[in-house]
Order: C-alpha cells, then structure tokens, then sequence
C-alpha cells in the first residue's frame, strides 16, 4: 500500500521568510496529493491540492510543486505571517480516495 | 448548510464498555470515511464507505465496526473499547475526487 514520509517534523523561521515541507510517496498510481492546515484542536483544513497531470499550482502565498518522476511533493509558504504557525499534513491518494497521511510538520512562525 | 458533523464531541469510557460515534454530512456526497489520530501523528484510516450500502477496511480496522445508515450517516463502532483506542476521531466526505472535508472530531479517552 502507499506510505507517505513528510518532512521536517518542526520547522521554525522568521515572520516574513519562506517555509518549505517536503513530502514523498511509494505508489506511483497516486495521483491526488493535498496539504491540510491544522490548528490546535481544530479539524484538519484544506490549503490546497494537486493533481499528477500538472507540475505546480499556486494560490496568493502558497504553493505546491509535484515532481511525479522522484515521487515527490513540497508545499512552500512565502511571507510568512503569524497565522500560518499550525501543523500540516501532505497525503496521497487515488483519485481523493482513502487518504494516506504524512506524520506532519509543526511549522512554528517567530515575529 | 452544516458540512460534516459528528457526535459526540467528547466521551470517556472505561475499558470494555462500547459505543457509537456518529457522522452526518448534508453535501449529498457518495463517500464517507472514518479516522483516528493519535498525538503528534497523522490520521490513519479506519474504515470508509465508497457509497451507500458498501463498507470496506482501512489502515487499522481492528477493533471497530462501521453501517453505512443511508446516504448521510456513517457510524463507528466501539464494541469493547481498549485504552490502546484513546485517540481523536474524525470523519470525513467526498464527493467525485473532490477534497475531502472533514468534521470537528470526537475526543475519545478510554480508562
């Protein structure tokens, strides 16, 4: 079955740098990959997603880049604000079916 | 138009009693599905409904029972809960490959 490594597991910048969070997948016939958002006790938000026929989808600050070659996916934030310091989540799936999860990533924003 | 809900929000049991956390979805979606997530992890999938009248296991199925009600409902099962069960539940639906939107949760602790 599919397994999903995502790192770092903590990352720390300061307000208004970049944040990068990695992720990889094992089966090459996932071809939906979305990232959630999730605050402290909240339910896990989607940001936003891609789907294996393109490259690179951007939405205002976030953006996330699929290499399907290298089974690989990266989320990138730019100016970081206080309000992005959440945990987040990569998956992999079939057509946004049974979702597998990534272990998360605590990204901490420093003002 | 309330989304995802599910019920109760929080439950403490104690080893071997059971119970039944329940989820509704108004958005007429197909697809319901079951997860747990323990602390500092990712969610993991219980069981999942592709569609009314058809149930089918997940990541860790063991030790939980699902019914698919209707299109709306989708419930989880405890029949003896364990401690090894304390975790956070959420349910989630989708609808064409669409994102999967998920509910509140339900804190459950099994003493």
């Amino acid at each position: 079955g599919e397994n999903v490594e995502q790192h770092p597991s903590t990352l720390s910048v300061q307000e208004g740098d970049s944040a990068v969070i990695k992720c990889t997948y094992s089966d090459s016939a996932s071809n939906y990959f979305p990232w959630y958002k999730q605050e402290l006790g909240k339910r896990p938000q989607l940001i936003i997603d891609i789907r294996s026929n393109v490259g690179e989808k951007k939405d205002q600050r976030i953006a996330v880049t699929l290499n399907k070659t290298a089974k690989h996916f990266s989320l990138h934030i730019t100016e970081t604000q206080p309000e992005d310091s959440a945990v987040y989540f990569c998956a992999a799936s079939k057509q946004a079916q049974k979702l597998v999860f990534g272990q998360g990533t605590r990204l901490t924003i420093n003002p | 138009n309330a989304g995802v809900t599910q019920t109760p929000k929080f439950q403490v049991l104690k080893t071997g009693q059971s119970m039944t956390l329940q989820c509704a979805q108004d958005m007429n979606h197909n697809s319901m599905y079951w997860y747990r997530q323990d602390p500092g992890m990712g969610l993991r999938l219980i069981y999942y409904s592709a569609s009314e009248g058809t149930t089918d296991k997940g990541e860790v199925p063991n030790g939980y029972n699902v019914s698919r009600l209707n299109k709306r409902e989708f419930s989880l099962r405890l029949e003896s809960a364990a401690p090894s069960q304390t975790s956070v539940y959420f349910c989630a639906s989708t609808q064409g490959g669409q994102p999967q939107h998920f509910g509140d949760g339900t804190r459950l602790s099994i003493l």
